[in-house]
């Protein structure tokens, strides 16, 4: 059971564009959610994160939104650079884990 | 601070050997996790401490696999009579427990080839 899913495996955007990354989750009960992106052979790096009792939290470039009504939330990164090329995970958590969804790669292109 | 380091980066081994990875958190974080990952998946919840008590264990996490945190400091996991699908990419993280809604921070992870 997927209890978070991110339905685009993979997205491109040029230097300079919005990207939109999109996840959605099945569990009411997820207090709080995170992005995280990785690079090839590192560990996930914290990007931002919003508590279920927000709908938009912004930190620099990067802004998440979160629809709790929909179950849904969306990663804004503006303007995209090609250091951003990489894998972005979304994850939802309860007081002792996280569970994450299977990814999207984005590539930013010149 | 240098963040959460894991040892080894890169573990070989035969099936049915046993394997120990050990992850040092970041200072003073009092919580510790253990993830797997395999490919084209995200990381998936094997187990967690809050000091040196292990509080959470996932089903994914079965009884050849065993996972201390002696001191409250670093934690060992400990893979016996590892199988072909026990290769996979180990991830630790720490979080200081501040609040309920705490940022875990990620290692650069064990990746563990079972031949």
């Amino acid at each position: 059971d997927q209890q978070v899913k991110q339905n685009s495996p993979s997205l491109s955007v040029q230097e300079g564009r919005i990207s939109i990354l999109n996840c959605d989750y099945t569990n009411s009960m997820f207090d709080y959610f995170l992005w995280y992106k990785k690079y090839p052979a590192e560990g996930p790096t914290f990007l931002i994160s919003i508590s279920s009792i927000k709908d938009k939290n912004e930190d620099g470039r990067f802004t998440v939104f979160l629809n709790k009504s929909a179950k849904h939330l969306s990663l804004h990164i503006v303007p995209s650079q090609p250091g951003d090329s990489a894998v972005y995970f979304c994850a939802a958590g309860t007081a002792s884990k996280l569970t994450f969804g299977t990814g999207t790669r984005l590539q930013v292109t010149l | 601070d240098t963040g959460v380091s894991q040892d080894p980066r890169h573990k070989i081994t035969k099936r049915g050997q046993n394997v120990t990875f050990r992850c040092d958190p970041i200072s003073e974080h009092n919580r510790l996790y253990w993830y797997r990952q395999t490919l084209g998946q995200g990381p998936e919840f094997l187990t967690y401490f809050q000091n040196e008590a292990q509080l959470e264990k996932s089903r994914l996490l079965s009884d050849r696999f065993s996972a201390e945190r002696p001191k409250g400091s670093f934690s060992t996991l400990e893979i016996q009579r590892t199988e072909q699908g026990d290769s996979a990419m180990y991830l630790c993280a720490s979080s200081p427990r501040e609040q309920n809604q705490e940022t875990q921070y990620f290692g650069p992870g064990t990746r563990l080839l079972v031949l």
